[in-house]
């Protein structure tokens, strides 16, 4: 079946433009995650969406990051006021529906994300 | 703080030449540890999961264990093809399903 798929692959902005990623998570898939890997550093947990539960924010590095998650499916990562230490390439994941404690952790699989370059 | 160490950064080995990669991590209580291949321009493909100290899981050329420390990738006879990023990754305990990655390590492995 079909992946995660991300749009664009690519982004060039400007400093101080907004920008909007897309995600498409894989069908049937509950749980949806953004990460950020920028060069030379580890992928960087941003933001996580259950289900209709609140999302977990606890990674967005400052309030000019948003993201929403639309009937429970497609996911929009927002960047507002981009700045150059934005540059990173973004990472989105999904993962089934939990089969319990029992059973354990849920393997999250990932898109091929988008490069955002801001100039 | 929930931290992951993958050390070498990066290593470099022959076809045929066997080696270990290590992941040592801290964290408060381990619910999940993963093993993912990034290659250039591309998400990581996920290659396995370990839950407890003792476990072991086994793909091809590659093999995954676990201790309460530590985890290792063994590459047994690697091909050029085995050459990618090789991303480990924690998930703990207490609700939070966000993963906990290491920088990585660039495998190459040349012909």
């Amino acid at each position: 079946g079909a992946g995660v798929s991300q749009s664009p692959s690519n982004k060039v902005t400007e400093k101080g433009k907004d920008v909007e990623l897309r995600c498409d998570p894989i069908s049937g898939h509950t749980a949806l995650y953004w990460y950020r890997q920028s060069l030379g550093q580890g992928l960087e947990f941003l933001i996580y969406f259950q289900g209709n539960s609140a999302p977990d924010k606890s990674g967005l590095p400052s309030d000019r990051f948003s993201a929403e998650r639309t009937g429970g499916s497609v996911s929009t990562l927002t960047i507002q006021r981009t700045q150059q230490e934005d540059s990173a390439v973004y990472l989105c994941a999904s993962s089934p529906p939990s089969a319990g404690a029992l059973i354990g952790t849920d393997t999250q699989y990932f898109g091929p994300g988008t490069r955002l370059t801001v100039l | 703080e929930d931290q992951v160490t993958q050390s070498p950064e990066a290593l470099r080995l022959q076809e045929g030449e066997s080696s270990s990669l290590n992941c040592s991590y801290t964290v408060s209580g381990l619910r999940g540890l993963f093993w993912y291949r990034q290659d250039p321009g591309k998400g990581p493909e996920f290659l396995f999961t370990l839950y407890s100290a003792g476990e072991e899981k086994e793909k091809e050329r590659l093999k995954a264990t676990l201790t309460k420390k530590e985890s290792f990738l063994h590459i047994t006879a690697p091909k050029p093809e085995d050459s990618a990023t090789y991303l480990c990754a924690v998930q703990a305990e207490g609700g939070s399903e966000k993963l906990v990655f290491g920088k990585g390590m660039k495998l190459t492995v040349n012909p």
